[in-house]
């Protein structure tokens, strides 16, 4: 089947510090593979993604590189502001279909 | 551009009301997708379309019905309204692989309580 695991939070952090939230995945076939970020009290929003391996996806300092051979698509950041305070949550989209399977989200608090 | 529109933003039902959760989205994407979400199990798919006339379960369907009548509207019906539906639910569109929107783009949201 299908599924994501994500590293369990929270995640604190002192603003500037280099980030790394870990994400694995079970899949069947090839699947595209998302970031996604929530802010209290809002929608998620797209981060980045990668639809084949080894595509880097890259948006606003965050990284993350789809590696079919270790089945992971860890996000980074080099140096985070408390801006970035928010939940992160990893998906899958497998093969051509309608479906998006998610992580069960990490949170991180990032302080001055 | 509205993007993905869901109303309402907060409602209230008594055990065993029915109710309908409207999504709307002005993006033509072929793609449109329900998902509850709730304190410690993330997201979880409960009803998806890959096209007007065409939808299929995804993993808590159980207690909601939907329809795909045209690209732009995708509502949510529950159909006896019980207190384990009390959630937030995300409606979310997307366009076809290897389309530039190819990655879900989302409502803002209705909280649903069930008393």
């Amino acid at each position: 089947g299908n599924s994501v695991t994500q590293m369990e939070g929270p995640v604190t952090l002192s603003e500037e510090a280099f980030l790394t939230i870990n994400c694995t995945y079970t899949a069947t076939g090839y699947p595209s593979l998302f970031w996604y970020v929530q802010y209290p009290g809002e929608g998620l929003q797209l981060l980045l993604k990668a639809t084949k391996a080894d595509d880097k996806g890259s948006n606003k300092g965050f990284e993350a590189t789809y590696r079919k051979e270790t089945t992971s698509f860890h996000l980074e950041k080099g140096s985070v502001q408390v801006s970035d305070s928010a939940v992160y949550f990893c998906a899958l989209r497998p093969g051509n279909t309608g479906k998006l399977i998610f992580g069960q989200g990490t949170t991180l608090q990032v302080k001055p | 551009n509205a993007g993905v529109t869901q109303t309402p933003k907060f409602q209230v039902l008594k055990t065993g009301q029915s109710m309908t959760l409207q999504c709307a989205q002005d993006m033509n994407h072929e793609y449109m997708s329900w998902y509850r979400q709730d304190p410690g199990m993330g997201l979880r798919l409960i009803h998806y379309s890959v096209g007007a006339g065409i939808t299929d379960q995804g993993e808590v369907p159980n207690g909601y019905n939907v329809s795909r009548s045209t690209t732009e509207d995708f509502p949510l019906r529950l159909l006896s309204a019980a207190p384990s539906q009390t959630s937030v639910y995300f409606c979310a569109s997307s366009g076809a692989p290897g389309a530039r929107s190819y990655g879900y783009t989302f409502g803002s949201g209705t909280r649903l309580t069930v008393v």
